[in-house]
């Protein structure tokens, strides 16, 4: 079956400092894959996307996401957190067409000053 | 920025009483999608709609889940007799073709009392 993994519920990481959120998929083929973020009481903005070709995704807000066929993963990474970075981000994925988007369970992202 | 719109933002409603949560999607996109998210949990996906059909469905969108494009800017959900646990954010998204990026609405909140 079709699966998105997000191995971390929560992470606290401090101001200023790096950001990786981990994203695993189990899928027949080489999905879609997506990291969406989610403040309270918001709707699900999309940060980056991956299709094919380069395997590092830039996005929005200065993230990125590096796909890495051989661990089927696609973490999402951000060089220096804002308090403003503080949200649910979900990863996810389809097989195309117009499947739907298998999301993770997300991630619940804490920063302290 | 287009943008998806949801309305209502916050609906209660009665046991067994049939609602209708009601999204415009960005104009010139082709394929529908809404999505459930019951508090605390994952998003998941629910339905899928192009070219006036149902393209896929997910094992949550029983007959008591029906969608429709009733002229050229609405996407409606019906959920014909409301349960308890139909209680949760429901978000529409659409996307102007197959295998693209979604962008997804602010959400429609269903309390089911």
């Amino acid at each position: 079956a079709q699966s998105v993994t997000q191995p971390d519920i929560h992470i606290t990481v401090s101001e200023g400092a790096s950001l990786e959120l981990r994203c695993n998929y189990s899928y027949g083929a080489t999905p879609y894959l997506f990291w969406y973020v989610q403040s309270p009481g918001q709707g699900l903005q999309l940060l980056l996307k991956y299709f094919s070709g380069d395997t590092l995704v830039q996005g929005i807000k200065g993230f990125e996401a590096e796909f890495k066929r051989s661990q089927s993963s696609f973490n999402l990474r951000k060089p220096s957190v804002h308090w403003s970075d503080a949200a649910e981000y979900f990863c996810a994925a389809s097989g195309g067409g117009a499947d739907g988007l298998t999301f993770g369970k997300g991630t619940h992202l804490i920063i302290q000053p | 920025e287009p943008e998806v719109t949801q309305t209502p933002s916050h609906q209660v409603t009665q046991m067994g009483q049939e609602v209708i949560l009601r999204c415009v999607p960005i104009s010139n996109h082709l394929y529908f999608y809404w999505y459930r998210q019951i508090l605390g949990q994952k998003v998941e996906f629910l339905v899928s709609f192009y070219n006036n059909e149902i393209s896929e469905k997910s094992e949550i969108f029983d007959d008591q889940f029906s969608v429709e494009r009733p002229d050229g800017s609405n996407f409606t959900l019906k959920i014909r007799s409301t349960k308890l646990e139909d209680s949760a954010m429901y978000f529409c998204a659409s996307s102007p073709r197959a295998n693209y990026g979604y962008t997804f609405g602010s959400g429609t909140r269903l309390t089911v009392v």
